[in-house]
């Protein structure tokens, strides 16, 4: 079975700029996650979908980060603008349906650098 | 919210001793305990996990042990190998009320030969 895709790997930007990060999930996984993880810290979630409504996204900075899941498979999620406070690893993850004893599964992640 | 808290934040052992690593976590409803090991530049993987209706969850040469009681749940590897060495997140989650991760700030384990 395929993995969790995430797109770009590694992004450098200026303070102030826009960025946008993408994630395919495992096939058939009805839960997406998007995760921040700071350099030395363990992840932390930003939102979580089911299909493509919003289940949690109440440690979303929602002034300037955004995402979405159109059709309930791919997802991005926007930084707009970026400060840098924003440089970290954005992990993407999937799982088959929340409620239950299901493994998360992370993408490859996309480390943001702001300068 | 839950928080949790883990300990050490770095661990060196000799290969072939044994390694512990140990979580706490606040709200009593969480109910779902995954440990996840990341190599450098790694994604997360899960690697052992426990619900809070059992005690002790053993896989070859990793256990995990969980006291609700003290809100307190810990990670056990024996026989440490160098590929043991990466960084350990312990998680905490109430699937009751959704299947969200709280992690901890994570343990590096440096297993020298």
């Amino acid at each position: 079975e395929a993995g969790v895709a995430q797109s770009p790997r590694y992004k450098i930007i200026e303070k102030r700029q826009s960025v946008a990060f993408w994630c395919n999930p495992i096939s058939g996984h009805a839960t997406l996650y998007w995760y921040q993880q700071i350099l030395g810290q363990g992840p932390k979630l930003l939102i979580q979908f089911q299909n493509n409504g919003v289940v949690d996204d109440s440690q979303l900075p929602k002034d300037r980060f955004s995402a979405e899941r159109l059709k309930g498979v791919d997802s991005t999620l926007k930084i707009q603008p970026a400060k840098l406070e924003d440089s970290a690893v954005y992990l993407c993850a999937s799982s088959r349906r929340s409620g239950q004893v299901d493994t998360q599964y992370f993408g490859p992640g996309t480390r943001l650098t702001v300068l | 919210g839950e928080n949790v808290e883990q300990h050490p934040s770095t661990l060196s052992v000799q290969e072939g001793d044994s390694a512990v690593i140990k979580c706490t976590y606040s709200d009593s409803a969480s109910n779902y305990f995954p440990w996840y090991k990341q190599e450098l530049g790694k994604r997360p993987q899960l690697i052992i996990d426990i619900r809070s209706n059992v005690g002790e969850k053993k896989d070859q040469r990793i256990a995990v042990t969980l006291n609700k009681t003290a809100k307190h749940f810990s990670l056990h590897i024996t026989e440490t190998q160098p590929e043991d060495s990466a960084v350990y997140f312990c998680a905490a989650s109430n699937l009751i009320r959704s299947s969200t991760l709280t992690f901890g700030k994570g343990t590096m384990l440096l297993v020298s030969p």
